[in-house]
């Protein structure tokens, strides 16, 4: 079945460290996004990439980074300088970017800090 | 920059009602809206995209509309079930900006 898969589904950050979430999906979409969820608010987008090597940020970018280095990839560090790092993490992808198309999602990240 | 809201923030309803979720959005230069499902701890499950041109999608029991002039959509279930308990997501793109939600319950 196709879909995407995000792992950890838990993950506890230190305080100084980095960590990084994973997402792959085997749909052979061209776009894939980071969102980040806090309780009972929407979804707001951290980066989002239309194609591989090529990545923009979104609203949130500050203390994180991505690559897309293969199309099926699109990892997500969460870096020591992000101050408030607690949230669920959901990552979608869509065939192509730019609106238009509908987004699919994997079950998400909930990072925590230790 | 594009705003959406939700109202309400929750809804609890008995089993057998028909509803009617809100959303409305301040830009209607917008490409589609979308209608997601989210249960607890779980990422989102798209129910119904519109794109902008349309005026409505139906699924099953779901029923969406659109109406860009006024910046609002709705989503309507009908012969609601305890299954449909989740909390319920708007989107507009072009830039994907999430509303906040509804939760709703139906009670057996």
């Amino acid at each position: 079945d196709g879909g995407i898969t995000q792992s950890p589904k838990y993950l506890f950050r230190k305080e100084g460290q980095n960590v990084t979430l994973s997402c792959e999906q085997n749909l052979n979409h061209d776009a894939m996004y980071w969102y980040r969820q806090d309780p009972g608010q929407g979804l707001r987008l951290i980066y989002y990439s239309q194609i591989v090597n090529d990545f923009q940020k979104g609203d949130i970018a500050e203390g994180y980074s991505v690559s897309r280095e293969k199309k099926e990839s699109f990892p997500l560090t969460v870096t020591s300088a992000q101050k408030n790092p607690t949230a669920f993490y959901l990552c979608a992808s869509s065939i192509g970017a730019g609106g238009g198309q509908p987004q699919h999602f994997g079950d998400g990240t909930r990072l925590s800090i230790l | 920059k594009q705003e959406v809201t939700q109202i309400p923030a929750a809804l609890s309803v008995p089993e057998g009602e028909n509803l009617v979720l809100n959303c409305s959005f301040t830009d209607s230069a917008i490409y589609n809206l979308q209608w997601f499902r989210q249960d607890p701890g779980k990422g989102l499950t798209s129910l119904l995209l519109i794109q902008s041109s349309q005026r409505e999608q139906t699924s099953g029991r779901l029923n969406a509309s659109l109406d860009k002039s006024s910046g609002r959509s709705t989503l309507y279930i009908a012969a609601s079930q305890p299954g449909d308990s989740a909390t319920y997501l708007c989107a507009v793109s072009n830039d994907m900006r999430f509303g906040a939600g509804t939760r709703l319950t139906v009670k057996p």
